[in-house]
């Protein structure tokens, strides 16, 4: 069974660009999260979807946002990228809200 | 607030034991988890608790859970180099959905 599967891997966009990362959950899985991993704040929660809709939102602000396809797959968006956005983004899979989550390799975001 | 801390790092020689330790803030917490992350690479689920649950052993890995103190540990028996790796404690709470609150993550280093 295939895992969670991010693209692209790595990505280097320019400040003030906009950007798009992907998100493929386990078969079967229909919800997904999103965290940001930077050195100095650690794993943050962007948001939560479950059955296309988002159940849960972190403390981001409104340049972060997301969305779930019909197939369960998801997609984060950033627009006009600042240095600080730099980090690794990972998306996790699970069968629901309540049940474990699975983790993807995420997608180290460069910001220059 | 919600809130995880975790040492930062530990040292331990190949053959011994490492314990890895934990405390949360948020006494609704459902389910507590233990993730790995090696370099370059996403989160691994390593073994989980349930809130109601004082102990879990899975193979070399042991989970104690101090419901009172909001202590969780993560003892790993006869660690090997291959175990080398930064190690999250996260929890859930109740009504918090898919969202999980990580810690700041304990560098483990097993040395030959």
């Amino acid at each position: 069974k295939a895992g969670v599967t991010q693209t692209p891997r790595y990505l280097i966009k320019t400040r003030g660009q906009q950007v798009t990362l992907s998100c493929s959950p386990i078969s079967g899985h229909r919800s997904v999260s999103w965290y940001q991993q930077t050195p100095g704040q650690g794993l943050q929660f962007l948001f939560e979807y479950f059955s296309e809709t988002q159940r849960n939102k972190g403390n981001f602000p409104g340049r972060f946002s997301g969305r779930q396809f019909s197939n369960s797959r998801s997609e984060m968006n950033v627009s006009t990228l600042e240095l600080g956005d730099s980090a690794l983004y990972l998306c996790a899979s699970s069968l629901g809200p309540s049940a474990e989550a699975f983790f993807g390799q995420g997608t180290r975001l460069t910001v220059v | 607030g919600e809130d995880v801390e975790q040492s930062l790092f530990l040292s331990v020689r190949e053959g011994d034991s490492s314990v890895i330790n934990c405390t949360y803030t948020d006494s609704s917490s459902t389910y507590l988890y233990w993730y790995k992350q090696e370099p370059g690479a996403g989160l691994q689920l390593l073994t989980y608790i349930f809130s109601n649950m004082d102990m879990k052993q899975d193979q070399r890995l042991t989970v104690l859970l101090n419901k009172k103190d909001k202590h969780l540990s993560l003892r790993i028996a006869d660690t090997q180099t291959g175990d080398s790796a930064i190690y999250f404690c996260a929890e859930r709470g109740d009504n918090q959905g898919g969202k999980l609150i990580f810690g700041q993550g304990t560098e483990l280093s097993v040395k030959p």
